[in-house]
Parts: C-alpha cells; sequence; structure tokens
C-alpha cells in the first residue's frame, strides 16, 4: 500500500479564493510526522507546514492550514486566500518513527492560479 | 551558504557515461540527503549522511550509484555506466540536526539529468 496518497493529480483556483489540496497516509506507527513541500518551476522544494501526530492543534502557517485528522488518516493543506504565485506542484510528505527516519512522498498535486 | 546549493543543474550524458552530481549543503548542516525524482513523481529517498558517515544507503537503485560526503559538508553523487532509466532530477536536502525535526529539511533546486 502506498504510504501518501494524493488522489488530485490538479487542482485549479481563482486568485483570492481557498484551496484544498488532499492527502491522506499510511502507518501503523504511533509517532510520525507530516509535511507539505511547494515545488515550483525551478524546482526546489520549499518547506509550507508540519503537523506531528501528537499535536493536539492543527498547525497554521501564514496562509497555509493542515486540517489534520488522525482518525481518517487524512492531512489536508488548505490555503486560503490563493495568490498568482502559488501555482506550483504540491508534495504531501510523512516521516514515520521518532527517531531517524526518510521522508516518503506522495506523488503530488499540481495548483494552477488563474487571474 | 545561504541555502543548498547543486551543480550542474542541468547534465546530458550519453549512455554508459558516469557523471557526477555535486552537493554543496548549508554550512553546519550535519544531515544529508539525496533523492531521486522521476518526472511526474515525488522524490524518492535515495541515501542519508549524518556528518561524513553514510547511514542508510537502501534507496540506490543498484550498484552503479555511489554517493560520498568525505568531509562530511559537500557530497557527491555518481552513477556510473548510466542508463535511460536513470534520467531525473536529482535533488540533495540538507539539515542541522538529525532528521527527526518538525522542518529541518532544506533543499536544493537539483541537478536535471538526461541520459541519452
Amino acid at each position: 500500500a502506498q504510504k501518501i496518497t494524493q488522489t488530485q493529480p490538479g487542482m485549479f483556483v481563482q486568485e483570492k479564493e481557498a484551496v484544498t489540496l488532499d492527502c491522506t497516509y499510511d502507518t501503523s506507527d504511533p509517532s510520525y510526522g507530516l509535511f507539505w513541500y511547494k515545488q515550483p518551476s525551478s524546482g526546489e522544494m520549499i518547506f509550507l507546514i508540519y503537523q506531528g501526530s501528537y499535536d493536539q492543534q492543527n498547525a497554521t502557517e501564514g496562509r497555509y492550514s493542515l486540517n489534520f485528522q488522525k482518525a481518517r488518516k487524512s492531512a489536508n493543506l488548505v490555503i486560503s486566500a490563493s495568490q498568482l504565485g502559488d501555482s506550483a506542484m504540491y508534495f504531501c510528505a510523512m516521516r514515520e518513527g521518532s527517531g531517524y527516519s526518510t521522508l516518503t512522498f506522495g506523488k503530488g498535486t499540481m495548483l494552477l492560479v488563474s487571474p | 551558504g545561504a541555502g543548498v546549493s547543486q551543480s550542474p543543474r542541468y547534465k546530458v550524458a550519453k549512455r554508459g557515461q558516469d557523471v557526477a552530481l555535486r552537493c554543496d549543503p548549508i554550512s553546519g548542516h550535519v544531515s544529508l540527503f539525496w533523492y531521486q525524482q522521476a518526472l511526474g513523481q515525488g522524490p524518492e529517498f535515495l541515501t542519508y549522511f549524518q556528518n561524513e558517515a553514510q547511514l542508510d544507503k537502501s534507496g540506490l537503485p543498484s550498484d552503479r550509484f555511489f554517493a560520498e560526503r568525505p568531509e562530511g559538508s559537500v557530497s557527491t553523487l555518481k552513477i556510473q555506466r548510466t542508463q535511460q532509466e536513470d534520467s531525473a532530477v536529482y535533488l540533495c536536502a540538507s539539515s542541522l540536526v538529525g532528521p527527526g525535526g518538525e522542518g529541518g529539511y532544506t533543499f536544493g533546486s537539483g541537478t536535471r539529468l538526461t541520459v541519452v
């Protein structure tokens, strides 16, 4: 089974609207971390937001918030007030365990923001 | 430096040629990772260094892939006898401490390798 599933290959949103990018994960480890990264056409992976499995509250970072539903194993990214510069690939990733572990990425969602 | 620097930015290799990809992490960052990103896919883990020690190389797809970080700073990913399936973007990431932290990975812009 895939550890990170992003079911939306592409999403379109108009400028200034909110958009939700879906991510579900699969792990049996009680300790894990969930990450969202943005990858513009320039190629670098830009860290957006992090949610730990034991965090009581949903993470927020500026216009980014993470809708963490632990029982459903989902960690959707919400971008409020979309901007043209938000157009990019978005990747959900997971780190399992509390010690050393690599990041496992989903296949990504391409977000296009139109004027 | 201010960020993770990778060179070359683009590399075209003839099938069978050896290539070397360089990663210059953020100064003082202990952990260094290499990822391979095929077209239309998410990055996949290749290998991990803590300082000069290669602690995990489980993601290297074959013995043609070799990585080193001899002085615990700059790292080189070498691919011998390149094949077309090696065509991908190779991303390097570094982290100040071990990878258990919440946001501690800084990625470079990657090297796009095309094998013809």
